[in-house]
């Protein structure tokens, strides 16, 4: 089994609103990925979790507060996002270390973000 | 700066031919080489991954990898119109690097 599941599937919210992302995995990997998808463009990194802790941020703005509060759950909350930051949030999980050199990751569905 | 490369294409295939799709690297660190399929509006999914040099064959698909040359292909036998996405070739060792991605079209 390799799902990963990702909610909401679709997401509308005003630059004021507060949301979140929720991403869950049960096949007992331990490092979990939050990347943002535009169109035509290829994933970008955005956070990883190793071992339930924050490995890498890559320099994401604070308005995006990643939160792992167990190795099968990965957050991410949304604060006075911009229209900008519209776009296919992709969370995924592979089974050892974020840095592993031979690591498979598998992505979740994904959520469609629009931000008014 | 490490970077993966692809030809964006379209490339045009017509059914139940092969699909060439081929990926450059930089990084002479990376170890691990994956391929994944993604459908307009969808996630992308992992179809073929590949760690030696040499190929690698599953179902219709073929991996292959050279080191030496730092390249890593993808072969489609008998392409059918579901095959038509966008691939990404990805590089790991670290941080996966993705490439910019090679749209596929497989006209009936």
């Amino acid at each position: 089994d390799t799902e990963v599941t990702q909610t909401p599937k679709h997401l509308v919210m005003g630059m004021t609103n507060k949301k979140s992302l929720k991403c869950e995995q049960h096949m007992g990997h331990r490092a979990m990925y939050w990347y943002k998808q535009k169109a035509k463009k290829p994933p970008e990194l955005m956070f990883v979790y190793s071992y339930e802790k924050l490995s890498i941020n890559e320099s994401v703005p604070s308005r995006f507060s990643p939160e792992c509060p167990n190795s099968s759950l990965l957050n991410l909350h949304l604060h006075a996002l911009q229209p900008e930051d519209s776009a296919l949030y992709l969370c995924a999980s592979s089974q050892v270390d974020a840095l592993a050199s031979t690591d498979t990751q598998y992505f979740g569905p994904g959520t469609r973000l629009t931000v008014l | 700066q490490k970077e993966v490369e692809q030809n964006s294409g379209p490339l045009s295939v017509p059914e139940g031919a092969i699909a060439s799709l081929n990926c450059t690297y930089s990084d002479r660190g990376s170890q691990s080489f994956f391929w994944y399929r993604q459908y307009s509006g969808k996630s992308p999914e992992l179809i073929m991954s590949i760690y030696s040099n040499g190929d690698k064959e599953d179902g219709r698909f073929t991996a292959q990898l050279n080191k030496a040359s730092q390249y890593v292909s993808l072969l489609i036998r008998d392409s059918q119109p579901s095959d038509s996405a966008t691939y990404l070739c990805a590089a790991g060792g670290g941080k996966l690097q993705f490439g910019a991605g090679t749209q596929v079209v497989v006209t009936p």
